[in-house]
């Protein structure tokens, strides 16, 4: 089975904190992504990864970074941590070489930022 | 990428076949129509895709109307484990999916 796993299910930061989000899969995809999910706004791309240390922005990139240097690990960080920004946030990692492959996701983390 | 209209909730009898639509009028001919579910508290998981054949897959049938422009997920013996957000996804396979709202089902005992 495929696993995404995330490094916490919670999580309470406050204002103005560097916050870093992991994520690792272990079935050797080349695609990983990070996703906010705000009730009524659905789910929205936040960056992909299609290699190690290649990241393309999403559609809400704006405060946020990522960082991939290794093929299983993605990583969200949010510089500068903001009210707005509490939110769950989802990975979802899937096979490359052809776009339409379904993605895996992970459990989801659960930010408040204060 | 195509916009879709999902209806907000749907009850469905335990053991019965659940039926959801979803309507994507302005999709393209190179759009896959993607199916995933959101169970309470777990991430999005996928459920079928097609192009333009119905699908059939362990989980669930996908039809898809000749003209593309709306598709059917059923899932054929709904449990009450099947309880949760689905979510009807058409994609150019440009690595973005757009979530919308999706259609929240209710499975009953």
């Amino acid at each position: 089975d495929v696993k995404v796993t995330q490094s916490s299910r919670y999580l309470v930061k406050r204002t103005g904190e560097k916050v870093f989000l992991e994520c690792v899969q272990d079935m050797d995809h080349e695609n990983m992504f990070w996703y906010r999910q705000d009730p009524g706004l659905g789910l929205r791309l936040i960056y992909f990864s299609y290699d190690v240390k290649m990241k393309e922005k999403g559609d809400i990139p704006e405060g946020y970074s990522v960082s991939r240097e290794k093929k299983e690990r993605f990583s969200l960080i949010l510089e500068s941590a903001s009210t707005n920004q509490t939110s769950m946030y989802l990975c979802a990692s899937s096979l490359g070489g052809f776009a339409y492959n379904e993605q895996f996701f992970g459990p989801g983390t659960r930010l408040t930022v204060l | 990428d195509a916009k879709t209209t999902q209806p907000t909730s749907m009850d469905c009898a335990e053991g019965r076949a659940a039926n959801l639509p979803c309507n994507h009028s302005t999709i393209s001919g190179n759009e896959y129509v993607y199916w995933y579910r959101q169970i309470h508290s777990q991430g999005p998981q996928y459920i079928i895709h097609g192009l333009k054949n119905n699908e059939t897959n362990e989980m669930a049938s996908l039809i898809i109307t000749e003209d593309r422009k709306s598709s059917t997920l059923i899932l054929p013996h709904a449990t009450l484990r099947d309880t949760a957000v689905y979510y009807c996804i058409p994609t150019s396979g440009t690595y973005k999916y757009i979530f919308g709202t999706g259609t929240r089902l209710k499975v009953l005992a």
